[in-house]
Order: C-alpha cells, then structure tokens, then sequence
C-alpha cells in the first residue's frame, strides 16, 4: 500500500499560468516531508525539506505548506514557465521508519 | 565535482549473469540508499545503509545485495540477473535520512537481455 499520495498524477498549464498540487501522508507519528523536483533525463533534485506543522518555504516562484495534523502539503508555483516543467515528488519520513517513502510524483508540463 | 556518482550510466548485460553497479558520494554524507525506478517512474527504495545499519527493503529478492567498503561507498551488486531487474537504478546519499534531503546520482540504466 502506497501510503503518500500525490495529485493530480499530471498536469498541463500555460505559460504564466499559477498552479498547484497536492501530497498527502499519514498524520500519526510524522517527522518529515521532502520535495524534489524531476527533469527528465535527469536525477531528483531537492527543493523543501519540512518538519513543523505550518512550515512554509519559499524558492523564487516555487512554494510549499504544510498541515501535519491532516497529513497534507501544498506545493504552489506561481506564473509558471516551461523550464519549470519535471516530475514534482513528496517523500514523507515517519517516527517509525529512517527512511523517506516517495509519492508517485505530479507531473507538470507547462506549454509555451 | 560530481556530488554523487554512479558508473556506468548504461548497462546492457544476459540474463543469469552477476553484475555490479557503483556509486561514490563526496558529500560526506553518512547514509546512502539504493532506488529502483520503475517503469512508471516510481522510486522504491531498496535499501538504507550507514555506518551503524543496513535496512533491507523486504520486498528486494536477495539476488541484490549492497557492499559498503567505506562510508563513501555503496555499491550493489545484482546476481542472476532476470529479465524483470531492467530498469534505472539511483544512488543517493544524505547527512540525515529523515531531516535532510538526499543528493541522487545520475541513474544506471540497467537493461537485461
């Protein structure tokens, strides 16, 4: 059972549109939620790691909050441009296991 | 300076042969993990190994271990290859597996014929 859940699994916007997308973990026991991002052809790359109920990180145009106590984070990319276009994932980390589980990612193209 | 490193990037090999893939992380990292991506680009871990602990992904066939000469490296080693472990494989390493992000190689394509 894939327990981080990840949508829309895909997305497609226009240039300068504003976007958003979702992950979703369990609440109980949480410690961590990392996002990466994924160009094709490439290896993950890490944007945001999390750790407190309400965190909020910013990375010029990309964003990202998180709700621990209902096992969710937000993901926002504000006016979109086509080399923000990858694959997007989530790992969440738990108290009960070292090791981050990964989403199935979102994946964004944004059309010129 | 390449953080991590994975060699090779391609790997064509027979079906029933032993292969190994390398990876070296100069980051100074503590903990480094095996990834298998599969076809539909998910990344499932395969293991977790530090200078303290080996944690084994349980669902991973023990055809596939990893080997850890010195906490730079994390190598895996695949025995029988099957027509079902073609796939791209991704190294990573992190200070913290849970606080800090992890740093990925470039991917082995592995393709078993």
């Amino acid at each position: 059972i894939l327990n981080v859940e990840q949508s829309p699994q895909s997305l497609h916007v226009q240039e300068g549109d504003s976007t958003n997308f979702t992950c979703s973990f369990p609440s109980s026991n949480f410690y961590a939620l990392h996002w990466y991002r994924w160009e094709t052809a490439k290896s993950p790359e890490a944007l945001f790691v999390m750790t407190l109920n309400g965190d909020e990180k910013k990375k010029g145009r990309i964003s990202a909050t998180l709700n621990t106590k209902e096992g969710y984070s937000y993901l926002y990319i504000k006016g979109s441009q086509p080399e923000d276009s990858a694959t997007y994932l989530c790992a969440h980390a738990s108290g009960g296991s070292y090791i981050p589980t990964f989403g199935r990612g979102t994946s964004l193209i944004v059309h010129p | 300076d390449t953080a991590v490193s994975q060699t090779p990037k391609y790997l064509v090999t027979q079906m029933g042969n032993d292969k190994s893939i390398k990876c070296e992380q100069n980051l100074g990292h503590d903990t480094m993990y095996w990834y298998k991506q599969d076809s539909k680009k998910f990344l499932k871990i395969m293991f977790s190994y530090n200078n303290k602990e080996l944690i084994i992904n349980e669902t991973v066939p023990n055809r596939f271990s990893p080997k850890s000469p010195d906490k730079a490296h994390l190598n895996l080693h695949i025995n029988s290859l099957e027509l079902g472990d073609s796939a791209v494989y991704f190294c990573a390493s992190s200070q913290d597996e849970r606080l800090e992000a992890a740093f990925f190689g470039q991917g082995t394509r592995l393709t078993v014929v």
